[in-house]
């Protein structure tokens, strides 16, 4: 059982570049988020979808799209990267939200110079 | 948008000291608290997931309490060791099922 599983694990990119960042969860579950991790800001959330072709946005939505097309995948694209846009990048899933908690992806460090 | 604080910031204690923090929120509008733990270079991991009127949660030598009325969560770490060292979240869960975090509680148990 994976979990949830984000590639890649590291990427540079220049000032206007566009990228996705992958996240594919294997449990089945409804709830997907993205959030980044900033210092000193904690956990802030971009988007997040309950379920196949649904999304919407977080609290720091500006400059990144997602897309819910399957129930396993739920992909964080970048359309014209910007310094402020170096964080790291956190994916998490969950059940029914009120079980378990989420469970979170491994991250990916993401740089933009 | 959900409103959580948590306090302290940071916290060292020493191996075998009880300690606690807060999570503080303004307004009950959410489904549930969620408390995680987040170990330097991992991924925040579940800890208690705590629904309204009162819960109490406990695992091992940690435990969580919440009162909706006051507005606050504790959680507890009895008899802390160093491998209690991370970052402690409290986040609240939304209608939509989505989390918004406090801050978090950097602990640090000195040997």
């Amino acid at each position: 059982n994976a979990g949830v599983t984000q590639t890649p694990k590291f990427q540079v990119l220049k000032t206007g570049q566009s990228m996705t960042l992958q996240c594919a969860q294997d449990m089945n579950h409804e709830y997907m988020s993205w959030y980044r991790q900033d210092p000193g800001m904690g956990l802030r959330l971009i988007h997040y979808s309950v379920g196949a072709g649904i999304t919407d946005q977080g609290e720091v939505p500006n400059g990144y799209n997602v897309s819910r097309s399957t129930t396993e995948d739920f992909p964080l694209r970048l359309l014209s990267a910007a310094p402020s846009q170096t964080s790291v990048y956190f994916c998490a899933s969950d059940s029914d939200g009120q079980g378990y908690g989420y469970t979170f992806g491994s991250g990916t460090r993401l740089t933009v110079v | 948008i959900l409103n959580v604080e948590q306090s302290p910031q940071s916290l060292h204690v020493q191996e075998g000291d009880s300690t606690n923090f807060t999570c503080s929120f303004p307004s009950s509008n959410f489904y549930a608290l969620h408390w995680y733990r987040w170990e330097t270079a991992k991924s925040p991991e579940a800890l208690f997931v705590m629904t309204l009127n009162g819960d109490e949660k406990k695992k091992g030598r940690i435990s969580a309490t919440l009162n909706t009325k006051e507005g606050y969560s504790y959680l507890y770490i009895k008899g802390s060791q160093p491998e209690d060292s991370a970052t402690y979240l409290c986040a609240l869960l939304g209608s939509a099922r989505q989390l918004t975090f406090g801050s978090g509680t950097q602990l640090t148990v000195l040997p």
